[in-house]
């Protein structure tokens, strides 16, 4: 199975809002609403923000939003915050029984 | 609240192998909405899914490691080990234990990873 596949940066001014994409096939994103995004800051464990596709775990901020259509996943943060600046990972389940992980996107907040 | 802590080597010699283990606390190992799973990321890499275990003892695998992994768990001690088999530089990462909600679904939590480098 191959990685999904994200964009490797993005970047975005206080207050504006940005999307990441992640790319996957007919056998993981297409095919399934498994979909999760995870928000990993330098040295510290990643943190699930979206599950299912598009729900928020308790405690995640509601900029955070996520949206599926067809092979593709994306992650929007808007009213992007200094503390948003992060690297970003989506991740699908797959036919196989097993879950794959996106190469990752570092968020730059301008 | 739910904690997962991986400990082992820090070490590993070329070729030997790589034993961790992943102590839950703050919950039982033993659910029927859980599955337990090991993630590792390379030192400036992406995240690597590696498998999961039910506490029945159910595995799944990554494909291009399961010639080399074995998941176990131990619900007498609420842990869950990985172990990995002729292991090379390339095996040298943080490697994470995560709950995985069935085999479907998300990872959460984390625990705070453990770097395995392997190096004579």
């Amino acid at each position: 199975q191959s990685a999904l596949t994200q964009p490797t940066s993005v970047s975005g001014s206080p207050g504006q809002s940005i999307t990441i994409s992640c790319t996957g096939t007919s056998s993981d994103v297409g095919s399934y609403s498994y979909v999760s995004w995870y928000q990993q800051h330098p040295g510290k464990a990643p943190k699930l923000m979206i599950y299912d596709v598009t729900n928020r775990p308790s405690g995640v901020p509601n900029r955070f939003s996520g949206s599926k259509s067809g092979n593709t996943a994306s992650l929007t943060i808007s009213g992007l915050q200094a503390e948003d600046e992060a690297d970003y990972y989506c991740s699908s389940y797959t036919n196989s029984n097993t879950r794959v992980f996106g190469g990752g996107t570092k968020l730059t907040v301008l | 609240q739910l904690q997962l802590q991986e400990s082992g080597p820090g070490l590993v010699k070329p070729s030997e192998t790589l034993s961790l283990i992943c102590s839950v606390s703050g919950g039982s190992i033993i659910s029927s909405s859980y599955y337990w799973g090991w993630i590792r990321q390379p030192p400036g890499k992406g995240l690597e899914w590696i498998g999961i275990i039910y506490y029945g003892g159910n595995t799944y695998y990554s494909p291009s490691l399961k010639s080399r992994v074995i998941i176990s768990v131990d619900t007498s001690k609420n842990q869950f080990s990985l172990q990995l088999n002729s292991v090379t530089a390339a095996d040298t990462a943080v490697y994470y234990c995560a709950r995985h909600r069935r085999i479907v679904g998300e990872l959460d939590p984390w625990g705070q990873g453990t770097l395995v480098t392997v190096s004579s």
